[in-house]
């Protein structure tokens, strides 16, 4: 059975970079699909963050394209979030999760929340 | 702001059926699959429908789906309290070349 478990520091300094990682069990990576990030403000609802193939291959939301990197390590078989220069709007729940076949989100971590605050 | 608009809020008593509209455009809804996420208080999303109409193992047939032009519906039937939960579409998007959630529809148990 496939599970993903989010990781990383529950509080970021304004203008800093959050950092998360997402460690996969039951599923080698590199095997297949894609792999990707979700993000929930507290009282609202769901935003795409941008997703990684097996291969390398990364996909945005465009609105936060220019401060947002995943990336892939397979030997440890975890995706990673870094997204820069941070401010309270990107105080959230961060999801990691796997897409299936046609870009569905099948299968979700259970979440971590993170906080943006001096 | 997403670009896919749901209703805010929907609500029924047991027992009765909802139907929850995603509406969209031609580069999103109107030319590829949508899905169908529920979101329990304080859980994370599960999958409740793929490709327009498909539903996960062991999601019951309570739960369907169905699409028409930029638009998609899910529909739960036998409404249960266990039901009361936000509901997200999402599909991908050719323009934006991402994936879009819907803005959300919160089910309410009369």
């Amino acid at each position: 059975q496939v599970q993903l478990q989010e990781s990383g520091p529950g509080l970021v300094k304004p203008s800093e970079t959050l950092s998360l990682t997402c460690a996969v069990s039951g599923y080698s990576i590199s095997s297949g699909y894609y792999w990707g990030w979700i993000r929930q403000p507290p009282g609202k609802g769901l935003e795409c963050i941008g997703s990684i193939h097996h291969s390398g291959s990364t996909d945005y939301n465009p609105s936060l394209k220019s401060r947002v990197t995943i990336s892939v390590d397979t030997s440890k078989n975890q995706f990673s979030l870094k997204l820069s220069s941070v401010t309270a709007a990107d105080t959230a729940v961060y999801y990691c999760a796997r897409q299936s076949g046609t870009r569905v989100f099948a299968i979700w971590g259970q979440g971590t929340m993170v906080t943006v605050s001096s | 702001q997403s670009v896919l608009t749901q209703s805010p809020s929907v609500s029924a008593a047991p027992g009765q059926k909802v139907a929850i509209s995603c509406s969209g455009s031609s580069s999103n809804i109107g030319n590829n699959y949508v899905s169908w996420y529920q979101q329990l208080p304080g859980t994370a999303p599960k999958l409740l429908i793929y490709d327009n109409n498909k539903r996960p193992s062991g999601i019951p047939d309570r739960f369907s789906g169905s699409k028409s032009g930029t638009s998609a519906t899910l529909g739960i039937t036998g409404l249960q309290t266990g039901d009361e939960a936000d509901y997200y579409c999402g599909t991908w998007d050719s323009s934006l070349s991402a994936y879009v959630f819907g803005t959300g529809t919160k089910v309410t148990v009369l």
